[in-house]
């Protein structure tokens, strides 16, 4: 039963490097979402998709394009890597976006290191 | 924006009851959560309200809400060990959610 998964689970990058975390849901959700998680700020919403084909800003976009492939996959694609990027990173999906909150689903997390 | 705030630190001896509180500023939130995060995991739901709710009670955990001071606590009794984590609050907003910074329990033997 693999929920959320993500890969990869750690990489170190050089400023300027790009890269693409991958997600992937097999719970036939709708919709799927980015976190970035720092110390003492809790997870802030990078960007999500509440249905294939769609995608929205969240509160931190900026330096971050997303991609919802269809529906079970959702990747976050950093073009020039810059340290302030240097977080962990969750993936998450849900059933649907209003209201049944109560089925959200986390991977287990992409510790990047932005050097 | 909308907003929700923890302390950051909590520290207890096992056996005794853990209070964690947060406070919200979105009076629309209709769902409220508490996630917990062991090291190198990812979040694990622990439990939700409803905002018409005032209390839910869940084996060891007691969620408690109180809309009009917008705050929101846990409450793990009988402490264990294995409880040591960060737990989030978090509060749900027009599809998504809103974390709180997150409180480190840690539990002393």
């Amino acid at each position: 039963n693999a929920g959320v998964t993500q890969t990869p689970k750690f990489q170190v990058l050089k400023t300027g490097q790009s890269m693409t975390l991958q997600c992937a849901q097999d719970m036939n959700h709708n919709s799927m979402y980015w976190y970035r998680q720092d110390p003492g700020m809790g997870l802030r919403l990078i960007y999500y998709s509440a249905s294939e084909g769609t995608t929205d800003k969240g509160e931190v976009p900026n330096g971050y394009n997303v991609s919802r492939l269809n529906k079970r996959e959702f990747s976050l694609r950093l073009e020039s890597a810059a340290p302030s990027q240097t977080s962990v990173y969750f993936c998450a999906s849900s059933a649907v976006r209003w209201g049944n909150w109560n089925t959200i689903y986390f991977g287990e997390g992409s510790w990047l290191t932005v050097v | 924006g909308e907003d929700v705030e923890q302390s950051l630190f909590l520290s207890v001896r096992e056996g005794d009851s853990s209070v964690i509180n947060c406070t919200y500023t979105d009076s629309s939130s209709t769902y409220l959560y508490w996630y917990k995060q062991e090291p190198g995991a990812g979040l694990q739901l622990l439990t939700y309200i409803f905002s018409n709710m005032d209390m839910k009670q869940d084996q060891r955990l007691t969620v408690l809400l109180n809309k009009k001071d917008k705050h929101l606590s846990l409450r793990i009794a009988d402490t264990q060990t294995g409880d040591s984590a960060i737990y989030f609050c978090a509060s749900a907003d027009t599809g998504k959610l809103i974390f709180g910074q997150g409180t480190t329990l840690q539990v002393k033997p």
